[in-house]
């Protein structure tokens, strides 16, 4: 079945120490996505590449970076770890086209937790 | 700054109620609407709506948009136990951005 899927699904780090999450998609689709979502929080988005073009959103901190190497694969890479950025980290992906939106499908999640 | 608010943010119902989520919205360059169910893990999505008083239903569950008055509702009849869950809103805008609202925490009692 094409889907998104997220590794690992559980992060322990330390405060400080650089941490990788990844995602990666089987449904071809041209949009990725990375949310923030903290307990009881709405997701917040933090970025997103169209194609290869990245998007930052503007209260994203410098500390979260992404990559995308290719169509399938999006990492979001957390440089200094704080105790803030423990929360769950959500990829998601859509088809997207000129003039057109499509539904955003979202992977399992990384709960990330930073002592 | 856009915004989309949620209410009610938590709804405790028993089995066979008939339930309204409300979601509404101020963004720049409105292009969809999106509700999404969350249980213990990623949302999963429900409906997109694009267009004004077209009713999209799926089972029990059914929403509409209205653009002028910048709002949408998702109804859920006959709910069951295991409707409870997180229902997030959120609205696509300037490009491939999206804002979600808060969510509405719906319980539904046997």
């Amino acid at each position: 079945d094409a889907m998104v899927i997220q590794n690992p699904r559980y992060q322990v780090t330390q405060f400080g120490k650089p941490v990788t999450l990844s995602c990666s998609q089987t449904l071809n689709h041209n949009v990725m996505y990375w949310y923030q979502q903290k307990s009881s929080q709405a997701p917040k988005l933090l970025f997103h590449y169209y194609d290869k073009d990245f998007n930052n959103e503007a209260d994203t901190p410098d500390n979260f970076q992404s990559r995308r190497p290719n169509t399938s694969f999006c990492f979001l890479d957390i440089r200094s770890p704080g105790l803030g950025d423990a929360a769950m980290y959500l990829c998601a992906t859509s088809r997207d086209s000129t003039g057109a939106l499509r539904p955003q499908y979202f992977g399992p999640g990384t709960r990330l937790l930073v002592l | 700054e856009d915004k989309v608010v949620q209410s009610p943010l938590s709804l405790v119902v028993h089995e066979g109620d008939t339930v309204t989520l409300n979601c509404s919205y101020e963004v720049t360059n409105f292009r969809s609407l999106l509700w999404y169910k969350q249980e213990k893990k990623a949302p999963t999505f429900l409906f997109m709506l694009t267009s004004s008083g077209i009713e999209k239903k799926s089972g029990r569950l059914s929403s509409i948009l209205d653009k002028k008055e910048l709002f949408s509702i998702l109804n859920i009849t006959a709910t069951q136990t295991g409707d409870s869950a997180i229902y997030l809103c959120a609205v696509a805008s300037r490009g491939n951005d999206m804002r979600f609202g808060a969510g509405t925490r719906l319980t539904v009692k046997p």
